[in-house]
Formats: structure tokens, sequence, C-alpha cells
């Protein structure tokens, strides 16, 4: 595709209930992120994929948040029983595999919002 | 871990001017430095980033100087426009996979007509 793309780019739910988070990463590109993004606060790591596998994912907050990459291009990001607190933007990003850090290119994020 | 702090928190200036944001980090290791804009409600791109073993890169009217020993580096725009006005991360790579960025809390850019 042209870009990392996100879905929903909204998404209300109440205290308590699960949330799924879709990305499809720029085509070819193996390493896909998960950053949040609180109001006024710049983009906060959660989980790094090299292809299907999570490489680092200790930025996660606690085992309410889970990441998935099964075939290595479109990842899923679930919160469990989520919170208030958990009300932030999602972004995603993409970037060619290489050992040498590069440019991370983000998808427009998908806004939750929990009541 | 890595730690990274960003002021000015606003910035407000006369087009035409020149705009500075500087950036601090704590991890010595740290060896990718990347700057990010965000316009509102829009995602972050990269306008332009630097390596350890620079001191200084430059791209039309966008600048980033970094000093190693301090462990600072700045953004430095002349000439600002109108369309410069937007949220500038500052953000050093973090012990990790290369694409773990630690980013500053933004700088929110300004450029009266």
């Amino acid at each position: 595709g042209a870009g990392v793309s996100q879905t929903p780019s909204n998404k209300v739910t109440e205290k308590g209930k699960y949330v799924e988070l879709r990305c499809d990463p720029i085509s070819g590109h193996t390493a896909l992120y998960w950053y949040r993004q609180s109001l006024g606060q710049g983009p906060e790591f959660l989980i790094y994929f090299q292809g299907t596998g999570a490489a680092d994912d200790s930025g996660l907050p606690n085992d309410r948040f889970f990441a998935v990459r099964p075939e290595g291009s479109v990842s899923t990001l679930k919160i469990q029983r989520t919170e208030r607190g958990d009300s932030a933007v999602y972004l995603c990003a993409s970037s060619l595999e290489g050992e040498a850090a590069g440019e991370l290119f983000f998808g427009e994020g998908s806004r939750l919002t929990v009541l | 871990g890595e730690n990274v702090e960003q002021h000015p928190s606003t910035l407000s200036v006369q087009e035409g001017d020149s705009a500075v944001i500087k950036c601090t980090y704590s991890d010595s290791a740290s060896n990718y430095f990347p700057w990010y804009k965000q316009e509102l409600g829009k995602r972050p791109q990269l306008i332009i980033d630097i390596r350890s073993n620079v001191g200084e890169k430059k791209d039309q009217r966008i600048a980033v100087t970094l000093n190693k020993t301090a462990k600072h580096f700045s953004l430095h725009i002349t000439e600002t426009q109108p369309e410069d006005s937007a949220v500038y991360f500052c953000a050093a790579k973090g012990p990790g996979g290369p694409g773990k960025l630690i980013f500053g809390q933004g700088t929110e850019l300004s450029v009266k007509p």
C-alpha cells in the first residue's frame, strides 16, 4: 500500500470492554512498531515486531495489552478490560529491516476513548 | 533507560524568523536522533535525523546539531513560514530494536504571518 493503514480511526468503548486495533504496514516492511500517544505527549513505545515475532514487548504497560502479527504483515493490538487511562491515540509504524535505526513510517493512528 | 527532555514546550515566532528547539538525552549509548513533525490530527513525519558520528546536518531551511559530550541536540528552522506551524518531537534511539525511539514531550511551534 501507499502508507501505513490503521483501523478503526476512532473507537469509543465502555470501561471493561475488549478492543482490537489493526495495523497494515507498508508492503515489504518487516519491522512493525506500536506506540501510544496521550494528549500533549510524545509517542511512547509499546512493542516491536521483526517478522512474525515480538522482538521487544517491554513497553506494554501490563498484561491487559497484547499484540500479534501472525503472518508477518498485518498486526493487531488487543486490549482487554479497558480502563479510562487507556484512552489515547495508538500509532503503528513500520520500517525496512536493518540493524541501523532509520525512518519510521507512522499511520494516522487509532483514537481510543474509554468512557 | 533512556530519557529525553525537550524545550520549550511552546514557541511562537514571526514569519521569517528562526526557531530553535533543544533536547537532552541521558543514555550515552544512543546513536540516532530523529526529529518528527506532527500537524494537528495527523501522523508524525520524519523531517531530519542525525547519527552520532556526525555533528551537524542540514536540509534546506532545517538543520540539526548534536553535541555528544553534553548529550544534547537541537533543531534549527530558518526563514520560518506559516506552514511550519506544528508540534515537533525530538527522539533518541533507546536500547532494543532499531525503531525503538524515546520521544521528547514535544514543542508546539506557531509561526505568525
